[in-house]
């Protein structure tokens, strides 16, 4: 059965620290794997990552994805308030058509 | 605003209904999915259309449906409904052969 793991569930850090999610998965035909913030409704994209394409940086966040561990961690340094949410991570499996996976999520809480 | 509009927000309806949640993708998308978010079961993938085609199945019920329209907007019918069938539901976008999908504001269904 097709399944994506993050942990930890629930994660409250102050301001400044940096934080480590991760995100495992056991998915047949691995395409890509995406990181997703979600603030109040809606996801917003914050990365994917390919076999082509592990390593990704975007400001104080990254996100590296181990495909021999079947793993990604995203970073978040230097947290900020604004980082708190929660953060999903999804695999996308290449079967018929582009079948997603989501991870129940890490909600990240930063404290002032 | 990811360019995604799903309406309505909110929908409150009784048991046994049916309801219908529209998705306009964004435009030059020709993909859509839909997810079902609820609290105990995180963000599930129900279903993708491509350019009018059902593309991926996921974990859809029987008793709900969809369909894409020559438009591209994207129909979710919900029939029978359950007290069960309360959740969040998005619907996402992305291009052809670009796998970075963008989510709506999702439409907030509870059933009574």
């Amino acid at each position: 059965e097709d399944k994506v793991v993050q942990s930890p569930l629930s994660l409250v850090v102050h301001e400044g620290d940096t934080v480590t999610l991760n995100c495992s998965y056991e998915v047949t035909n691995f395409r890509s794997l995406l990181w997703y913030k979600q603030e109040k409704k809606a996801p917003t994209f914050l990365f994917m990552l390919t076999s082509s394409g592990i390593e990704k940086k975007s400001g104080r966040l990254s996100s590296i994805l181990d495909k021999k561990e079947l793993s990604s961690i995203l970073n978040i340094t230097a947290t900020q308030t604004g980082d708190s949410a929660i953060y999903l991570c999804a695999v996308e499996a290449l079967n018929t058509g582009n079948q997603f996976y989501f991870g129940t999520g890490t909600s990240l809480t930063v404290i002032p | 605003d990811s360019g995604v509009t799903q309406t309505p927000k909110h929908l409150i309806t009784a048991t046994g209904q049916r309801v219908t949640l529209r998705c306009s993708p964004r435009s030059g998308d020709l993909s859509v999915y839909w997810y079902q978010q609820s609290l105990d079961q995180g963000l599930q993938f129900l279903i993708q259309y491509y350019n009018g085609e059902e593309r991926a199945k996921g974990n859809i019920l029987e008793r709900f449906s969809a369909q894409q329209f020559p438009d591209l907007h994207s129909e979710l019918n919900l029939s029978s409904l359950e007290l069960g069938d309360s959740a969040l539901y998005f619907c996402a976008s992305s291009k052809q052969g670009n796998t970075e999908a963008f989510f709506g504001q999702g439409t907030r269904l509870t059933v009574v």
